[in-house]
């Protein structure tokens, strides 16, 4: 069964730093892995996409790795701002089912 | 920008009675999902649905919760009995591709508070 962890679970950062986020899991017969953004008592907006064949995606100051290989992801924020302040999950289908299995999320604050 | 539309965004309800929630996806996605989301923890799959067809469900509590897709377009989740337990929130989500090789949008979601 697939498992996805994601360390740390919370994260408190001054405004302007780079950042980067960990996501692991553990079978890595991964079709594509997702990075979402949740805001406090809303639905999950969708960041990047980034297929089992790419190694990275980027989106504005949004760059995603992935390493199949080893289990990883990361999430890299670039001059974060307070408005970057929410809590990001990642996902993975795998299996023949294909089910689709989140993380626990890290809750980011960007102290302005 | 499309949007998934759900409602009602708040729900209030004592327990043993009925809820249900609608979801509307975004036009011409074929994948649509039900999702329950506890705080503090990431959402968890209660019923998956390929058009009208129902793909996976092995998570829906089946003695309590239902969910349909009739003409394969917006769907509606129910909880009948609804217990304290289900307090949480309900999520609703569609991707254009077949199975989970899509990217997902989601709704806003309904946040049920059973008392």
């Amino acid at each position: 069964k697939q498992e996805v962890t994601q360390i740390p679970a919370a994260l408190s950062v001054p405004e302007g730093e780079n950042l980067v986020l960990n996501c692991s899991f553990t079978d890595s017969a991964i079709y594509n892995l997702q990075w979402f953004r949740q805001d406090p008592g809303k639905g999950l907006t969708s960041l990047l996409l980034i297929q089992s064949s790419q190694r990275e995606q980027t989106s504005g100051r949004l760059n995603a790795s992935l390493d199949k290989s080893s289990g990883r992801s990361t999430l890299y924020i670039a001059a974060s701002q307070p408005g970057d302040s929410a809590t990001y999950l990642c996902a993975v289908p795998s299996g023949s089912a294909r089910q689709l299995t989140f993380g626990s999320g890290t809750q980011l604050t960007v102290l302005p | 920008e499309a949007e998934v539309a759900q409602s009602p965004r708040y729900k209030i309800t004592e327990k043993s009675q009925a809820v249900a929630f609608w979801c509307d996806p975004i036009s011409g996605h074929a994948t649509l999902y039900w999702y329950r989301q506890i705080l503090g923890q990431g959402p968890e799959l209660l019923v998956q649905f390929q058009d009208e067809s129902v793909v996976d469900d092995s998570q829906l509590p089946k003695d309590r919760f239902s969910a349909e897709r009739l003409k394969g377009v917006d769907s509606t989740l129910k909880i009948q009995p609804a217990e304290l337990g289900d307090s949480a929130m309900y999520l609703c989500a569609s991707s254009r591709g077949q199975g989970n090789t899509g990217e997902l949008f989601f709704g806003e979601g309904s946040r049920l508070t059973v008392l």
